[in-house]
């Protein structure tokens, strides 16, 4: 039961480099999401993908894109590392489709991927 | 401008005793709220959420209050273990497909 899965765990970049974060799940959910995380800076959406197919930007968007490749995976591109995107990257999924009172359905993490762009 | 605030960035408490968590909150559009829980190396994982129309929700040990008047919001854990010991974060959902807006975290560190 993997849950949320992201690869790579690690990777060290240098500036101007291009990479592709993966993430997968295995839960059957319709909405996925891209957060990074900074010190003192909590959780920022990154881009977030609703359903299959679609795509909207988060808070920090700048210099990042997605694909929802298909229900199960979506992916997080840098198509040219800036030493302010080192920061630790989480991919989420839920099962938010209606909103619906009393029936949260909660957002479920990956493990993340730390990234440091030299 | 911090729409979700935890102001206690850490919180120290004996094993046993009650560890109370706060988060403040400014949008009174916001209509749920979840608390998620963080180990180092891992990714948050989701331990309770409150609907605006309540007041309170337990779940063993872990029960959160919501105060609509004051826009605030409590976790309390009755009582704390060492295994406890992590990041608690607060997040608020206004209800717009899901993007929720996250506090700073609150590092909880309890003591054997």
């Amino acid at each position: 039961n993997a849950g949320v899965t992201q690869t790579p765990k690690f990777q060290v970049l240098k500036t101007g480099q291009s990479m592709t974060l993966q993430c997968a799940q295995d839960m059957n959910h319709n909405s996925m999401y891209w957060y990074r995380q900074d010190p003192g800076m909590g959780l920022r959406l990154i881009y977030y993908s609703a359903s299959e197919g679609t795509t909207d930007k988060g808070e920090v968007p700048n210099g990042y894109n997605v694909s929802r490749l298909n229900k199960r995976e979506f992916s997080l591109r840098l198509e040219s590392a800036a030493p302010s995107q080192t920061s630790v990257y989480f991919c989420a999924s839920s099962d938010y489709h209606l909103r619906d009172r009393g029936s949260e359905q909660p957002q479920h993490f990956g493990d993340g991927t730390r990234l440091s762009i030299l | 401008d911090q729409q979700v605030k935890q102001n206690s960035p850490s919180l120290s408490v004996q094993e046993g005793r009650i560890s109370i968590l706060n988060c403040d909150y400014t949008n009174s559009m916001f209509d749920y709220f979840l608390w998620y829980k963080k180990y180092p190396a891992e990714g948050p994982t989701f331990l309770i959420s409150i609907s605006s129309i309540k007041d309170k929700n337990e779940d063993g040990r872990f029960t959160v209050f919501l105060n609509k008047s004051a826009k605030h919001l409590s976790l309390h854990i009755v009582p704390s273990q060492p295994g406890d010991s992590a990041v608690y974060f607060c997040a608020a959902d206004a209800g717009n497909n899901r993007k929720l807006i996250w506090g700073l975290g609150t590092s909880l560190a309890v003591n054997p």
